[in-house]
């Protein structure tokens, strides 16, 4: 059974810090995303990660994938208020080079950014 | 990305009854997929709905509980059977065009 993990759960920055948010996993998957969700709204995509070292950047957020460490980062640079939310990572368990679709979520990470 | 929607966007219902919530997506795909969302948690997969044929769920839910239908390519329909308090979620639609999963605007239920 494919598990996910995140951590922290709970993150609380002040504005300008720098922080990272972890996303393990527990089977071999090439396929891993990143989403945000804002109080009371659905989840809207920010990084789709399909390869072994893997990095992507919008913005104040940046993330990579180590599919050998089945690990995902999302590195926070210089945090601003606006990026206060909820962040998933979640994984694809489908076989490489083809998506099954049905995502394994990991727990959220709940960030607060205090001026 | 495609225009998903949602109906109802929120309800609140009483215990025992039943409510239908509809997906629709702007664009035909093969696979549409349901999530359930309780209160202050992550997001579980209740069932991938394929055109054409039954809907395939995921451990710990049952076809009599949450029936779906996907009578065509832009379609589908979630229904939340004999409710209980324990159902009160937001329920997600999602669809996976290329790579990249895109979710519906919810469904916020409350069962009372």
């Amino acid at each position: 059974e494919l598990k996910v993990e995140q951590n922290p759960l709970f993150l609380s920055m002040q504005e300008g810090k720098n922080y990272t948010i972890y996303c393990n996993y527990s089977t071999t998957s090439d396929r891993l995303y990143w989403y945000r969700q804002d109080p009371g709204k659905s989840l809207e995509s920010l990084f789709v990660l399909l390869s072994n070292g893997a990095v992507k950047q919008e913005g104040r957020l940046m993330a990579s994938l180590d599919t050998k460490a089945r690990l995902s980062t999302l590195h926070i640079t210089a945090a601003v208020h606006d990026l206060s939310a909820t962040y998933f990572c979640a994984v694809d368990p489908g076989n490489y080079g083809g998506s099954q679709g049905n995502l394994i979520f990991g727990k959220g990470t709940k960030l607060s950014v205090k001026p | 990305s495609a225009v998903i929607s949602q109906k109802p966007s929120r309800d609140i219902c009483q215990r025992g009854t039943s409510l239908t919530i509809q997906c629709q997506v702007d664009s035909q795909v093969t696979m549409m997929f349901w999530y359930r969302q309780q209160p202050g948690q992550s997001l579980t997969l209740i069932a991938t709905a394929n055109q054409g044929s039954e809907a395939t769920y995921e451990s710990g839910f049952v076809i009599d509980k949450f029936p779906i239908s996907r009578p065509n390519l832009t379609f589908s329909t979630l229904t939340v059977s004999n409710m209980s308090p324990e159902d009160s979620s937001i329920y997600l639609c999602a669809w996976t065009p290329r790579d990249e999963q895109f979710f519906g605007p919810g469904t916020r239920l409350t069962v009372l």
